[in-house]
């Protein structure tokens, strides 16, 4: 149980294009999930909380313009990633929490390339 | 501001000896915490998760928890090849609030 899928798993666009990030639940509904980022040699960070039905939290330091979040149904959250430049490149992970013991358990990631 | 903190490593240890992880973290407010395994290019795997002092087993695996000394540790028994990897600490408010990462520690058991 507890799986979470993220497509694309790999995605290589040009600067200025935006990006669409599926992350979805596939064996429970998610009321929260959550967007990280993580570059080379570091560990994840976290962008921001998506909660069904209501606008996602983010933090500090991470652009709400730039970075579209939109948690539609309790089983499916997407990060669009807006007029994307070669510094946003990184790999992307959601997570899904089952609510009860406060577990996330992580897509396996998406790897973004910016031209 | 919440920090956790690992030594980076990298961590060697013989195959069939104990791997000892630790984390330190500074919220006091703390709730909920977790060991994950990150191999090198994929997303984090849930090794053990700790709510409460004192210590968890699960296989090969225990967590230990210090609430007052704000530690939390990891120990691998019986350690195989495949167990090298990537370990992060997280740690979390609890509720809806997402996980804070330490920078992780690298172990290696080395055949």
């Amino acid at each position: 149980g507890a799986v979470v899928s993220q497509h694309p798993s790999r995605v290589i666009c040009k600067s200025g294009t935006s990006v669409k990030i599926e992350c979805r639940s596939l064996d429970f509904q998610a009321t929260t999930m959550f967007w990280y980022r993580q570059f080379p040699k570091q560990s994840l960070m976290l962008m921001a909380t998506s909660n069904e039905g209501s606008k996602a939290t983010y933090e500090q330091g991470v652009e709400k313009d730039k970075f579209l979040i939109n948690h539609a149904s309790l089983t499916l959250s997407t990060l669009t990633v807006t007029s994307a430049h070669p510094e946003d490149s990184s790999f992307y992970i959601c997570s899904a929490s089952e609510g009860q013991t406060n577990e996330q358990f992580f897509g396996p990631g998406t790897r973004l390339t910016v031209l | 501001q919440k920090e956790v903190e690992q030594n980076s490593g990298p961590l060697s240890v013989p195959e069939g000896a104990i791997a000892s992880l630790n984390c330190t973290y500074s919220d006091r407010g703390s709730q909920s915490f977790f060991w994950y395994r990150q191999y090198s290019g994929k997303s984090p795997e849930l090794i053990m998760s700790i709510y409460s002092n004192g210590d968890k087993e699960d296989g090969r695996f225990t967590a230990q928890l210090n609430k007052a000394s704000q530690y939390v540790s990891l120990l691998i028994r019986d350690s195989q090849p495949s167990d090298s990897a990537t370990y992060l600490c997280a740690v979390t408010l609890g509720g809806a609030d997402g996980l804070t990462f330490g920078k992780g520690t690298h172990l290696i058991i080395q055949p």
